[in-house]
């Protein structure tokens, strides 16, 4: 069983359009987060959930919305795409206390904005 | 952001130890020393953490120096699998301390 899985692993589309990448964890993780890894492959954090609460907003466009539905659940949604956002998306979740440095990440999502 | 510096690259050969580097001159009472690594086009994984003490565990040591201004990660016997680049970061110990990645180093384990 995947730990963290995002779907989906692959997204090719054009400038303008609206996408969504989907993450499950089944940890029962309390956080969950979502970063970025550009061309030049810094990681960055984008947002973090605790329990469905929106606990860090890095300096992230307002074209990127975080949805969690639920605690083990935790969506990004871009709209108006722009080629700049051409990345790899990674969902990680972590539990909460002492070992919440210790992050599970999933595999990944390349997004392709032509 | 990042409050670690490490080489940007190593190579060390299969079956020996590699022993990566990190200085984090900065590091306040509070903040952990934790290790990353990412094996090409897969997600980043945990390897080990600590604040005082040395810890050990089945992927690697890790060895922090007694002022806590530099770390170093121990792989005992390098496997070509090891090959990757690895993170140290310095993280607080609150719940909403963030993971701040830098350039990490590469380590390219050869046969």
């Amino acid at each position: 069983d995947t730990a963290v899985s995002q779907t989906p692993k692959y997204l090719v589309t054009q400038m303008g359009n609206d996408k969504s990448i989907k993450c499950e964890q089944n940890l029962g993780h309390d956080t969950m987060y979502w970063y970025k890894q550009d061309s030049k492959k810094f990681l960055k954090i984008m947002f973090s959930y605790n329990n469905k609460e929106l606990i860090i907003n890095e300096t992230v466009p307002n074209r990127f919305s975080p949805k969690s539905p639920d605690k083990a659940h935790l969506n990004l949604h871009i709209n108006s795409l722009e080629l700049g956002d051409s990345a790899v998306y990674f969902c990680a979740s972590s539990p909460r206390g002492k070992g919440s440095g210790e992050l599970f990440f999933g595999e990944g999502s390349r997004l392709t904005v032509l | 952001d990042a409050k670690t510096t490490q080489p940007p690259s190593m190579d060390c050969a299969e079956g020996r130890a590699a022993n990566l580097p990190c200085n984090h001159s900065t590091i306040s009472g509070n903040e952990y020393v934790y290790w990353y690594r990412q094996i090409h086009s897969q997600g980043p994984q945990y390897i080990i953490h600590g604040l005082k003490n040395n810890e050990t565990n089945e992927m690697a040591s890790l060895i922090i120096t007694e002022d806590r201004k530099s770390s170093t990660l121990i792989l005992p016997h390098a496997t070509l699998r090891d090959t990757a680049v690895y993170y140290c970061i310095v993280r607080d110990s609150s719940n909403t301390g963030k993971l701040i990645f830098g350039q990490g180093t590469t380590l390219q384990v050869k046969p």
